[in-house]
């Protein structure tokens, strides 16, 4: 069984603060995926990295995958009480048919005004 | 485009009364479906992914069930819900084995 470990578990910051979230695992995946989840709502995608080393950029958001693709990084420049939501990450595990999923934990942000 | 609804929203079911929850996909043929419940907002865990119609695969064990009685159509049962059935049930779908697409969830209170 694959897991993905996130952290931090619950972040607060004020508004202008940086922040950055990780998701770590023992395991290789062949893509790594960042959702973000609002109160009552089903997750959203809003992003998917494919390649060991990638650096992919939404905005203020930069998210990177490991180089051996066991590992990747949320970073989130000059947060805005906008970005407050719970960010997940999911792995798609290796050798499965049906492109199964590995959730973290799952980070709650909160950016106070 | 494809679009995937899930319903009720809310549901609050009496200990030992069965459950019935669907979720349809529009705009795609053949998705990969899943369940997934989310506890307390964190993360999730996968019940029940179909790769097919009538095509059902169990990740935990559990008091629920799954069906698939359509392409596009998933079903999570209950015959007899327990208290810790409660939580947030999420359904899923994959266009060809990328990125997972949710429904708006389903909370399921138990009481």
């Amino acid at each position: 069984t694959q897991l993905l470990e996130q952290s931090p578990q619950f972040l607060s910051i004020q508004e202008g603060e940086n922040l950055t979230v990780y998701c770590n695992s023992s395991s290789v995946f062949s893509s790594l995926q960042w959702y973000r989840q609002e109160p009552g709502e089903g997750p959203v995608l809003l992003v998917t990295v494919v390649t060991g080393g990638e650096v992919k950029k939404l905005k203020r958001l930069t998210f990177q995958f490991g180089d051996a693709r066991k590992d990747s990084s949320l970073h989130i420049t000059a947060a805005q009480p906008g970005d407050t939501g719970l960010y997940l990450c999911a792995g798609e595990d290796q050798g499965t048919s049906y492109g199964k999923l590995t959730f973290g934990q799952g980070t709650i942000l909160t950016v106070h005004p | 485009s494809q679009t995937i609804h899930q319903w009720p929203a809310t549901l609050v079911q009496p200990v030992g009364s069965p459950l019935s929850l669907e979720c349809t996909v529009e705009g795609t043929s053949n998705p990969n479906l899943y369940w997934y419940r989310q506890a307390a907002g964190r993360g999730l865990q996968l019940l029940f992914y179909s790769v097919g119609i009538g095509q059902i695969s169990s990740e935990v064990p559990q008091n629920l069930s799954a069906s698939r009685p359509q392409d596009r159509q998933f079903i999570l049962s209950s015959k007899k819900l327990l208290l810790s059935d409660s939580g947030f049930y999420l359904c899923a779908y994959q266009p060809q084995n990328t990125e997972a697409f949710f429904g708006q969830g389903t909370r399921l209170t138990v009481v």
